[in-house]
């Protein structure tokens, strides 16, 4: 079993709908990341979480830590956010774990 | 924000011959810089950690004689693929640390041929 789980790994949504991606994972972590990977393989750091909530944009990020899970979500989703998503966790030295990632696909 | 960069951003390399990837932070100092290896349709996967004036730490089952990384400066950390057979063609991504954010770079996809 991997050290860190997303769902789902396909997401096809039309334009103006709510996304939701999951991730859980098995270790002790000192924080959470969600990352964008477009076509090119270019990587985008969205959010960095310890806890609570965060926002930015049309994107929000939560995390709980008893329950060892987070969620990104997209309001208001657009063809642009169309990319793959990726869940990774921290452990000591700063090291990231990563989730499979999510292949999200937004049509118009 | 804080860029990282990666020079080339891509590369075909002969089998056998070795290939040198730069990773610099533009606007600010990373203390530690990391190297990722991407398989098509796979997730990044750690290969070592790098720290300025040290050396680097390595993943299990990476071979350090292998992936030379050289970290020497606070901008800049190579990776140098020696002796590069086709089963290294992958996509190599660094990223730099700073003030517990860490910034990706573009990535550099080596094919070797």
């Amino acid at each position: 079993k991997n050290e860190v789980e997303q769902s789902p790994q396909n997401l096809t949504a039309q334009e103006g709908e709510f996304i939701t991606i999951n991730c859980s994972y098995s270790v002790g972590i000192s924080a959470l990341h969600w990352l964008q990977q477009h076509p090119g393989g270019g990587i985008v750091s969205l959010f960095m979480l310890s806890s609570g909530k965060k926002k930015h944009g049309r994107l929000i990020a939560t995390i709980n830590i008893q329950e060892k899970h987070s969620s990104l979500h997209i309001t208001a989703s657009h063809p642009r956010d169309s990319a793959v998503y990726i869940c990774a966790v921290e452990t000591s030295g700063s090291r990231l774990t990563f989730g499979e990632g999510t292949q999200l696909t937004v049509n118009p | 924000g804080a860029v990282v960069s990666q020079h080339p951003s891509w590369v075909i390399c002969k089998s056998g011959t070795s290939v040198k990837i730069e990773c610099r932070s533009l606007d600010f100092q990373a203390t530690t810089m990391f190297w990722y290896r991407q398989f098509p349709k796979q997730s990044l996967m750690l290969m070592a950690t790098s720290n300025e004036g040290s050396k680097a730490t390595y993943e299990q089952g990476v071979e350090k004689d292998k992936f030379l990384i050289n970290h020497a400066s606070l901008t800049l950390s190579t990776l140098t693929v020696t002796s590069a057979h086709p089963e290294d063609s992958s996509f190599y991504i660094c990223s730099a640390s700073a003030s517990r954010e860490q910034y990706f770079g573009p990535g550099t996809r080596l094919t070797v041929t």
